[in-house]
């Protein structure tokens, strides 16, 4: 079965820093991983979608980078502002099963201090 | 306009009383999804649908029914609400492509007293 973890689960940080989250899958067998940001009572925002052939992706300050091979995902935030304050999931999509559903992680919890 | 809505946003209810929640989208996507998420847990998938009338099973679909009786709405239904079923529940769309991403509604708050 796979298995998604976040590390850290909360992370808080002063405004300007340069800041790296992890995912980590179990079962390599992935399409993509797909990295979401959801806010307090809002739903899931996608930020960046790496498919299993890609090692990385980037948009605006983020960079998200896949290793498939050794199960892992970066999401690396550059000059990070109040507004980046969120919780940050990672979810793959398996191969097996038909590639129906994501897998997600439990995420991590970021906040961003002035 | 959002693409994704959902409706209600917020709910309570009391044990044993039949809920039905609602999802629209104008993205076009074939396919739509119910999960839940509870603290900790992470999200999970309840059910999915790849076309009107076509209804598959996720990991947890026991207590929960669904109907797609239109490409672009998705209806999620508890039969006999029961308290552990309180949870934030997200309507999401994907493209035919497994290669594509996926995308959510903005949830619903449902609370089972």
């Amino acid at each position: 079965k796979q298995e998604v973890t976040q590390i850290p689960a909360a992370l808080s940080v002063p405004e300007g820093e340069n800041l790296v989250l992890n995912c980590s899958f179990t079962d390599s067998a992935i399409y993509n991983l797909q990295w979401f940001r959801q806010d307090p009572g809002k739903g899931l925002t996608s930020l960046l979608l790496i498919q299993s052939s890609q090692r990385e992706q980037t948009s605006g300050r983020l960079n998200a980078s896949l290793d498939k091979s050794s199960g892992r995902s970066t999401l690396y935030i550059a000059a990070s502002q109040p507004g980046d304050s969120a919780t940050y999931l990672c979810a793959v999509r398996l191969i097996t099963g038909g590639g129906n559903k994501l897998t997600f992680g439990t995420g991590t919890q970021l906040k961003v201090e002035l | 306009d959002a693409d994704v809505t959902q409706t209600p946003r917020n709910r309570i209810t009391k044990t044993g009383k039949r809920i039905m929640l609602e999802c629209s989208q104008t993205k076009g996507h074939d396919r739509m999804y119910w999960y839940r998420q509870d603290p900790g847990l992470g999200l999970r998938l309840i059910y999915y649908s790849f076309d009107v009338k076509d209804i598959n099973k996720g990991e947890i679909s026991d207590g929960y029914s669904v109907s797609r009786q239109a490409q672009a709405k998705f209806s999620l239904s508890l039969e006999s609400a029961i308290p552990n079923q309180t949870a934030l529940y997200f309507c999401a769309t994907g493209r035919r492509d497994r290669s594509s991403e996926q995308f959510f509604g903005p949830g619903t708050r449902l609370t089972v007293l």
